[in-house]
């Protein structure tokens, strides 16, 4: 079974402190792991992809298969963070996406 | 470029009734998906289109349906409308042949009464 979750629906945090958005999966085979990102009126759009190791906007995610999880880090919240978050798997060799039911982060002045 | 679009932006429709939904994808991508976000949720997939065929379907009954045209647009149907099915139905459009970036358009919001 291909399943995503995300424990935290709501996450507060104030500006400056450090952020983790947590994510576990559980897939048999070796899933892409994404980061799906949507701000306030907007779409839904692609944050990170694990195998691209990059930093964007200041986030980062390690793949850690010991522990089937992906966790989304920023060592320095901003306001402009504040939205809805998504993990999500691609099975292997398959171009769709499983995701978890979100975490809303909250970034308070 | 417009990126992914769909219509309409919000739908009402009856219990039982039927409703087509429209999506036209990123210029240069050939794959359609569709998924439904019910309230509270994480999108979930229903189907993907390539090459004018089904590829790959989700957990999703028969009342689903899908088409794709040569174009790349597609509709996705659903009949027999169950209250249920209310929810904000995203396409995400992808370029086969190893791109990973799925786009995703606005969404169309559907209240089934």
């Amino acid at each position: 079974a291909q399943r995503v979750t995300q424990p935290e629906k709501l996450l507060s945090v104030f500006k400056g402190a450090p952020v983790e958005l947590k994510c576990n999966y559980s897939y048999s085979g070796s899933p892409e792991l994404f980061w799906y990102v949507q701000y306030s009126r907007q779409r839904l759009q692609l944050l990170l992809r694990h195998i691209s190791r990059e930093s964007i906007k200041g986030f980062t995610a390690d793949l850690n298969k010991g522990e089937t999880s992906f966790h989304l880090k920023k060592p320095f919240a901003q306001e402009e963070d504040s939205a809805m978050y998504y993990c999500a798997l691609s099975p292997q060799g398959a171009q769709k996406l499983v995701f978890g039911q979100g975490t809303r982060l909250t970034i308070n002045p | 470029d417009a990126g992914v679009t769909q219509s309409p932006t919000h739908l009402i429709k009856t219990r039982g009734q039927q409703v087509t939904l429209r999506c036209s994808p990123k210029s240069g991508h050939d794959t359609v998906s569709w998924y439904q976000q019910a309230l509270g949720q994480g999108p979930q997939f229903i189907f993907q289109y390539y090459e004018e065929e089904e590829r790959q379907r989700g957990n999703f009954p028969d009342r689903f349906s899908g088409h794709q045209f040569p174009n790349y647009s597609s509709e996705l149907n659903v009949n027999a409308l169950l209250l249920g099915d209310s929810a904000l139905y995203l396409c995400a459009s992808i370029r086969s042949g190893g791109s990973y970036e799925q786009y995703f358009g606005p969404g169309t919001r559907l209240t089934v009464t």
